[in-house]
């Protein structure tokens, strides 16, 4: 089965202390993003990368990195720097949109089940 | 730049009345909308989405959305809600040739017993 599989599902982390978030997409999909999920806040588009070794900040990148290696991972690492970083990640990849823009079915997001971060 | 607003953050309603959750945009440019679902602890599910055509979109789960390109809305709903339906739902736009897709804050649907 194709999918994006993220891990661990929960996550605690010290404070002070680096962490690395996994996503893995079989899909064959080049893009992938990373969001940040609080209540009442919606998603907020934290780093996306529409090629391998290459990405791009989104609106809300100050405390966190990513690398884009290979086509199948997208792995996020949230610093020391974060200052609030208890929440739930949310990791999705996406066909990029043709000339035409995103015109076929595939051009969707398609999401993970999320990790849910706790900072102790 | 585009953006989007959900006009409720928790709509309450009966099991099997109708129900529908506003969504509204602003963009200068060509946009497609999506709605995706959210159950607790989970990724987000794709409902339905407008790219052009028919302006009455059929998503999955019996639900549907409007597009209306005058009121910049683009509205989901349901003739009949069911217990499952409990949960989160978000509106989103794309703007043409973006890589990006803007969030709404989210709609959270209480099916009452």
């Amino acid at each position: 089965d194709g999918g994006i599989t993220q891990s661990p599902k929960y996550l605690f982390r010290k404070e002070g202390q680096n962490v690395t978030l996994s996503c893995e997409q079989n899909l064959n999909h080049d893009a992938m993003y990373w969001y940040r999920q609080d209540p009442g806040q919606g998603l907020r588009l934290i780093y996306y990368s529409q090629i391998v070794n290459d990405f791009q900040k989104g609106d809300i990148a100050e405390g966190y990195s990513v690398s884009r290696e290979k086509k199948e991972s997208f792995p996020l690492t949230v610093t020391s720097a974060q200052k609030n970083p208890t929440a739930f990640y949310l990791c999705a990849s996406s066909p990029p949109p043709g000339l035409a823009g995103p015109a076929s079915s595939t051009d969707t997001q398609y999401f993970g089940p999320g990790t849910r971060l706790t900072v102790l | 730049a585009q953006s989007v607003t959900q006009l409720d953050s928790q709509v309450p309603v009966f099991e099997e009345a109708p129900v529908e959750l506003r969504c509204n945009y602003s963009s200068s440019v060509s946009v497609y909308l999506f709605w995706y679902v959210q159950y607790p602890n989970q990724g987000l599910q794709l409902l339905l989405k407008y790219l052009s055509g028919s302006t009455l979109v059929k998503g999955i789960n019996g639900f549907e959305a409007e597009f209306n390109k005058s009121q910049t809305s683009f509205h989901l709903r349901k003739p009949s809600v069911h217990i499952s339906d409990t949960a989160e739902y978000f509106c989103a736009v794309s703007e043409w040739r973006d890589d990006k897709i803007i969030f709404g804050k989210g709609t959270r649907l209480h099916i009452l017993p």
